[in-house]
């Protein structure tokens, strides 16, 4: 079946614009995880949702990162205000159950730019 | 907070050489799983590692669990060009999230 996707796979923005960052997991998977990778870094965890609930936000950096998810399924990941050091690659990923430590299947990613 | 450790953070090795990647915590963890991304990739689920001293085989890739359940490591064998990436390990305590390592990055000359 599909895997998780991301939209877009790129996205320029000049600073102090808002951002929306989508991703469609895969279908049944409860668990959705955002991070973030900056050039040649590890995996930043931003959130993480069981069902449409955000059970833990700890890894979002200010109040200008926020993130929904509804029906259970897409979800979106919005900067607000954006600066230059937002720029990295935003994933995306998935996984059956988190309760369980599944495996996480990781999207594309989407490539921010903030100029 | 919990912090996961991992070294070194690149390795350079000739075709046909072992590498090894080393993955540390200064805290008991509930498991860990190891992740390969590839150049301009996403990150790929390798393996998941639950059980105290566990070691477990994918072909030429071994993976280890210590005793205390505080660290891990990667071994290839015999390395080729197809195994150049980044290696993740991520880790866990119980009911929290995944921590990722920052990752050793692997290139291979033939």
């Amino acid at each position: 079946g599909a895997g998780v996707s991301q939209s877009p796979s790129n996205k320029v923005t000049e600073k102090g614009k808002d951002v929306e960052l989508r991703c469609d997991p895969i279908s049944g998977h409860t668990a959705l995880y955002w991070y973030r990778q900056s050039l040649g870094q590890g995996l930043e965890f931003l959130i993480y949702f069981q069902g449409n609930s955000a059970p833990d936000k700890s890894g979002l950096p200010s109040d200008r990162f926020s993130a929904e998810r509804t029906g259970g399924s897409v979800s979106t990941l919005t900067i607000q205000r954006t600066q230059q050091e937002d720029s990295a690659v935003y994933l995306c990923a998935s996984s059956p159950e988190r309760e369980a430590h599944n495996e996480q299947f990781f999207g594309p990613g989407t490539r921010l730019t903030v100029l | 907070g919990q912090q996961v450790m991992q070294i070194p953070q690149y390795q350079h090795v000739q075709e046909g050489e072992d590498f090894t990647t080393y993955c540390n915590s200064s805290t008991t963890l509930s498991n860990i799983q190891w992740y390969k991304q590839r150049p301009g990739g996403h990150p790929v689920f390798l393996i998941q590692l639950v059980k105290s001293g566990e070691v477990k085989k994918q072909k030429r890739l071994t993976f280890q669990f210590g005793e205390a359940k505080k660290n891990s490591s990667l071994h290839i064998t015999a390395t080729q060009t197809t195994d150049v990436g980044t290696y993740f390990c991520a880790a866990n305590q119980a009911g929290t999230a995944l921590i990722f390592g920052k990752g050793t990055t692997l290139s291979v000359s033939s």
